[in-house]
């Protein structure tokens, strides 16, 4: 089946270290999103990535890292810069072109204590 | 100001009413826009896609683009209470920049 798998669904960390989220998927999309979500709120963008080897910023990367080594995979690190890491992690995924839809992941619950 | 600004409600209507649901965008080049539905602590799943100016339809659910005043809403007829969810608008700016409303959670009562 195709889709994006996120990993773990849960998470836990102690303040302080630092924590990778994966993203997967086998849609050959070439555009991947990281979004965060809050309770209660919307979605705000982290990065997103349109090909290869190549990211952009979105409004809150402060505190976060990512790589695109593959076309795959999207890995979100979050460092111990990140002043408030708790919350609900998305991944998704779109073909390029701006009438397309973004497919998303499960998501990833990172909660740190 | 927001990139995309919705009414955050919560919004409640009765069984069986119309539910009408907004949003509004600042980047006057985007081309197109999406209606994901989000139950709580689930992923988005999109309702309905919209590119050009007018309404677009799709069984229960009807999309209304206005360009010209960066608009784009949600209308969900016959709401059933299975309905309640936030419901979150989308904006595709540029180069696959995708960016979210804060969404709005929509309760039907029976």
């Amino acid at each position: 089946d195709g889709g994006i798998t996120q990993s773990p669904k849960y998470l836990f960390r102690k303040e302080g270290q630092n924590v990778t989220l994966s993203c997967e998927q086998n849609l050959n999309h070439d555009a991947m999103y990281w979004y965060r979500q809050d309770p209660g709120q919307g979605l705000r963008l982290i990065y997103y990535s349109q090909i290869v080897n190549d990211f952009q910023k979105g409004d809150i990367a402060e505190g976060y890292s990512v790589s695109r080594e593959k076309k795959e995979s999207f890995p979100l690190t979050v460092t111990s810069a990140q002043k408030n890491p708790t919350a609900f992690y998305l991944c998704a995924s779109s073909s390029p072109g701006l009438n397309t839809e973004a497919f998303f992941g499960q998501g990833t619950r990172l909660t740190v204590v | 100001q927001k990139e995309v600004e919705q009414n955050s409600g919560p919004l409640s209507v009765p069984e069986g009413a119309i539910a009408s649901l907004n949003c509004t965008y600042s980047d006057r080049g985007s081309q197109s826009f999406f209606w994901y539905r989000q139950y709580s602590g689930k992923s988005p799943e999109l309702i309905m896609f919209i590119y050009s100016n007018g309404d677009k339809e799709d069984g229960r659910f009807t999309a209304q683009l206005n360009k010209a005043s960066q608009y784009v809403s949600l209308l969900i007829r016959d709401s059933q209470p299975s309905d309640s969810a936030t419901y979150l608008c989308a904006v595709n700016q540029n180069n696959n920049d995708m960016r979210f409303g804060a969404g709005t959670r929509l309760t039907v009562k029976p």
